[in-house]
């Protein structure tokens, strides 16, 4: 089967700029999640659809990012205004059942200049 | 907030040796799952073994390994015949209650 696709792999912005990352999970999983993974830390939940619905973005700082999963599928996550602190890999992840594991994608490295 | 501590930053192994990486957790809870990850350097996280806490018999995938210890809240993952190609991050995380999270990782080097 094919992975959990995501777009683009590197990106660098300037702060205050906005940027967007796209993610296509593996097909048929319902659950979608966008991590974000800071140099040296493991990753931490931004949100979590279940289809197209949000189940958890706590900890989504909704100031400035937002995430949609239009029509149960892809998602995109966005980020305006971008300050330094966001730069970080960002990951996505789908699943099936969370107890048998995620599947990730290969990540997006942001670097805010 | 309940984690997930790694306490071992950095390890490192020879070619072919037999390493163990260290990981506590804390939950309320009594079922849960536990998982260990590898990141390469190309960034994707690749799961490596699972464990279901309900299971006393402790998970092997080939050469990985688990000593699960319930009441201590300990999960370490074995490398045994280490190979160059096992050189990465390596993440324990713990599932419950629709909640995933994540260690702060040991970055395993292999020696030749």
């Amino acid at each position: 089967e094919a992975g959990v696709a995501q777009s683009p792999r590197y990106k660098i912005i300037e702060k205050r700029q906005s940027v967007a990352f796209w993610c296509n999970p593996i097909s048929g999983h319902a659950t979608l999640y966008w991590y974000q993974q800071i140099l040296g830390q493991g990753p931490k939940l931004l949100i979590q659809f279940q289809n197209n619905g949000v189940v958890d973005d706590s900890q989504l700082p909704k100031d400035r990012f937002s995430a949609e999963r239009l029509k149960g599928v892809d998602s995109t996550l966005k980020i305006q205004p971008a300050k330094l602190e966001d730069s970080a890999v960002y990951l996505c992840a789908s699943s099936l059942s969370q107890r048998v594991g995620y599947t990730f994608g290969s990540g997006t490295r942001l670097t805010v200049v | 907030a309940q984690t997930v501590t790694q306490s071992q930053p950095e390890m490192s192994v020879q070619e072919a040796e037999t390493v163990t990486l260290s990981c506590t957790y804390d939950t309320s809870e009594s079922d849960y799952y536990l998982f260990w990850y590898k990141q390469p350097p190309s960034r994707q996280m690749i799961l490596v073994i699972r464990q279901e806490a309900y299971k006393q018999q402790n998970a092997t995938e080939n050469r990985f390994s688990v000593n699960f210890q319930k009441a201590a809240k300990s999960f370490s993952l074995k490398i045994s015949d280490s190979q160059l190609g096992d050189a990465a991050m390596y993440f324990c995380a713990r599932y419950n209650n629709n909640d995933m999270r994540f260690g702060a990782g040991t970055r395993l080097t292999v020696k030749p």
